[in-house]
């Protein structure tokens, strides 16, 4: 049964910071690898989306990164603002559960000015 | 260009009220549909998928059922609310026989049950 790990569950950095979050997987068997984020109350916006043929995706300050082999996906921020605090959400679509979508808990991101 | 709308944005029942909890995609056709809890500290939970009308998968035994009357309308109801079934609900569409297309989630419905 797939599951996915996301470290660190909380994270607070200063204003400019680049900064990494990380998602982990135990079933390499993925179709693919999205990001999302969630603001306090709110529904998910879909960030990137990493097939699983490909190695990473770039989105302006954010870049992913997958490697299947090992199960590990990072999400970097670069130049980080207030605005970027919100929850990061990993999820996989994993074939050997029918394509369903798998969450991690989420790292909560608290970038301060 | 794809839009899915869920309704209410906020919804405060007294246990034992009936839930309707509404879902609709616009834009495409045959959908995959699927309903998601978000319990306060822990991560998503699916609850129901859709892969056509009438066709309802459920992953975990519980109080809520949902149906799919028409193509793209996704229903999450209860005939009796627990104080377990708070939480923010959420409803998401993907395309229907293509791995490689990802989930867009609508905006949800936070429910307390009181």
């Amino acid at each position: 049964k797939q599951e996915v790990t996301q470290i660190p569950a909380a994270l607070s950095v200063p204003e400019g910071e680049n900064l990494v979050l990380n998602c982990s997987f135990t079933d390499s068997a993925i179709y693919n690898l999205q990001w999302f984020r969630q603001d306090p109350g709110k529904g998910l916006t879909s960030l990137l989306l990493i097939q699983s043929s490909q190695r990473e995706q770039t989105s302006g300050r954010l870049n992913a990164s997958l490697d299947k082999s090992s199960g590990r996906s990072t999400l970097y921020i670069a130049a980080s603002q207030p605005g970027d605090s919100a929850t990061y959400l990993c999820a996989v679509k994993s074939y050997n559960q029918g394509g369903k979508l798998i969450f991690g808990q989420g790292t909560e991101l608290s970038v301060k000015p | 260009s794809q839009t899915i709308h869920q309704w209410p944005a906020t919804l405060v029942q007294p246990v034992g009220s009936p839930l309707s909890l509404e879902c609709t995609v616009e834009g495409t056709s045959n959908p995959n549909l699927y309903w998601y809890r978000q319990a306060a500290g822990r991560g998503l939970q699916l609850l129901f998928y859709s892969v056509g009308i009438g066709q309802i998968s459920s992953e975990v035994p519980q109080n809520l059922s949902a149906s799919r009357p028409q193509d793209r309308q996704f229903i999450l109801s209860s005939k009796k609310l627990l104080l377990s079934d708070s939480g923010f609900y959420l409803c998401a569409w993907s395309v229907q026989g293509a791995s490689y297309y990802g989930y867009t989630f609508g905006s949800g419905t936070r429910l307390t049950v009181v």
